[in-house]
């Protein structure tokens, strides 16, 4: 399995909604990663987990609050979201954080806050 | 922050052009990865160029890091549909940073 596995494809939520995204892969890979992005724009990094711990948080809001609970699992809970925190989230993960590591990519979730 | 950037921003063609995109930046790089990124998915990953004066091809793509390893281009020749989507760079180590990227169109 060399695939890193988003769910959902697409959500529609309102401001006072709580949802969650959902990343998975089976590459054994120990790091992984959401990225933020907007239409036209490159992804940005919002935060970096290695061995299941926090790494780096790239100063989000806190009504983005990611949680890894297993080595090959990665989540991304929403809550009270604004209608400018729609855009695409994308998860990657990579074999640790040493070295020129290799990305590899979810197809990404694609979130609209009305 | 390292600022990676790209050239040109956009760039439309017809079938069978060639073309150079290219991505810049006053820092050294240890290594520089090149990543395209179609509508509706995640970016994939080219190729990793890491040696200065390195040139790697792919098919039609010929990648070349500069021999400071400050800048990077990519060539595409008798570019196709297919190579239409949005090309960007990234400084190799993790977290990956991208630069903006060129958004490439290839008109049948």
């Amino acid at each position: 399995d060399t695939e890193v596995t988003q769910t959902p494809k697409h959500l529609v939520m309102g401001m006072t909604n709580k949802k969650s995204l959902k990343c998975e892969q089976h590459m054994g890979h120990r790091a992984m990663y959401w990225y933020k992005q907007k239409a036209k724009k490159p992804p940005e990094l919002m935060f970096v987990y290695s061995y299941e711990k926090l790494s780096i948080n790239e100063s989000v809001p806190s009504r983005f609050s990611p949680e890894c609970p297993n080595s090959s699992l990665l989540n991304l809970h929403l809550h009270a979201l604004q209608p400018e925190d729609s855009a695409l989230y994308l998860c990657a993960s990579s074999q640790d954080r040493s070295g020129a590591n290799v990305l590899t990519f979810g197809a990404g979730s694609r979130l609209t806050v009305l | 922050t390292q600022l990676l950037e790209q050239s040109p921003q956009f760039l439309s063609i017809q079938e069978g052009e060639n073309l150079t995109v290219y991505c810049n930046s006053s820092s050294v790089f240890s290594s520089l990865q090149w990543y395209r990124q179609e509508p509706g998915e995640g970016p994939v990953l080219l190729v990793t160029v890491v040696t200065g004066g390195e040139v790697k091809k792919l098919k039609r793509l010929t990648f070349q890091f500069g021999d400071a390893r400050k800048d990077s281009s990519l060539h595409i020749t008798a570019a196709q549909p297919g190579d239409t989507g949005l090309y960007l760079c990234a400084k190799g180590n993790t977290p990956l940073v991208f630069g903006k990227g060129t958004r490439l169109s290839v008109i049948a």
